[in-house]
């Protein structure tokens, strides 16, 4: 199956710094990403909808600013947490999603990355 | 709009129990469903998925049929092992849409 990876699989980093996530689709051109966070025992909740070549559309309630989000090529989106503080500490996971082609499916598959543990002090 | 709604967990079993978590959905059209699985620090990987009513997804052991009828996509398995102790999430999609989840739920299998 597609393969999406991320990296760095956990980070540490001090109150105020800002951390950068990676997420690349390694077998397959992703037109579409999307950003994920999980709370402890909690679903996921969706961020933004990341399109190449475009503006992130963010999920209401996400601040724009806050979570910078750039998809510049069809294998790499890239979430970068600004002025990160003890609250944004999460579970970040970013799946990814091929075009939907001519006669394809209509359904919305995506494949998970393995997830981001951010731990901010 | 598009929900999920799935039994809490946590479900606990004995090894070899049958299996079965709750999964039903309301949304507009005709949308695909899908159980992810979630082992302990890992991401999503998809279990199983069906895209229209009265289709049967399965693997590993793991079946759930589309029921259009009473809008659910229950997760059942005959035989559960210690190994599939993790966190089970029913989804959806509507047509190109973006994933709408339940809030999971949590599979504790003891020898």
């Amino acid at each position: 199956g597609a393969v999406v990876s991320q990296h760095p699989s956990w980070v540490i980093c001090k109150s105020g710094t800002s951390v950068k996530i990676e997420c690349r689709s390694l077998d397959f051109q992703a037109t579409t990403m999307f950003w994920y966070r999980q709370f402890p025992k909690q679903s996921l909740m969706l961020m933004a909808t990341s399109n190449e070549g475009s503006k992130a559309t963010y999920e209401q309630g996400v601040e724009k600013d806050k979570f910078l989000i750039n998809h510049a090529s069809l294998t790499l989106s890239t979430l970068t947490v600004t002025s990160a503080h003890p609250e944004d500490s999460s579970f970040y996971i970013c799946s990814a999603r091929e075009p939907k082609l001519r006669g394809g499916p209509t359904y919305n598959e995506q494949f998970f990355g393995p997830g981001t543990r951010l731990t901010v002090l | 709009g598009n929900s999920v709604t799935q039994m809490e967990g946590p479900v606990t079993l004995s090894e070899e129990a049958f299996l079965t978590i709750n999964c039903t959905y309301t949304a507009t059209g005709y949308p695909s469903l899908f159980w992810y699985v979630q082992y302990p620090g890992e991401g999503l990987q998809l279990l199983l998925k069906a895209t229209k009513a009265d289709d049967k997804g399965s693997n590993k052991g793991f079946e759930a049929t589309y029921r259009k009828e009473t809008t659910s996509f229950h997760l059942e398995k005959g035989s559960v092992q210690v190994s599939d102790s993790a966190v089970y999430f029913c989804a959806l999609s509507a047509g190109f849409q973006k994933l709408v989840f339940g809030t999971g739920t949590r599979l504790l299998v003891s020898p």
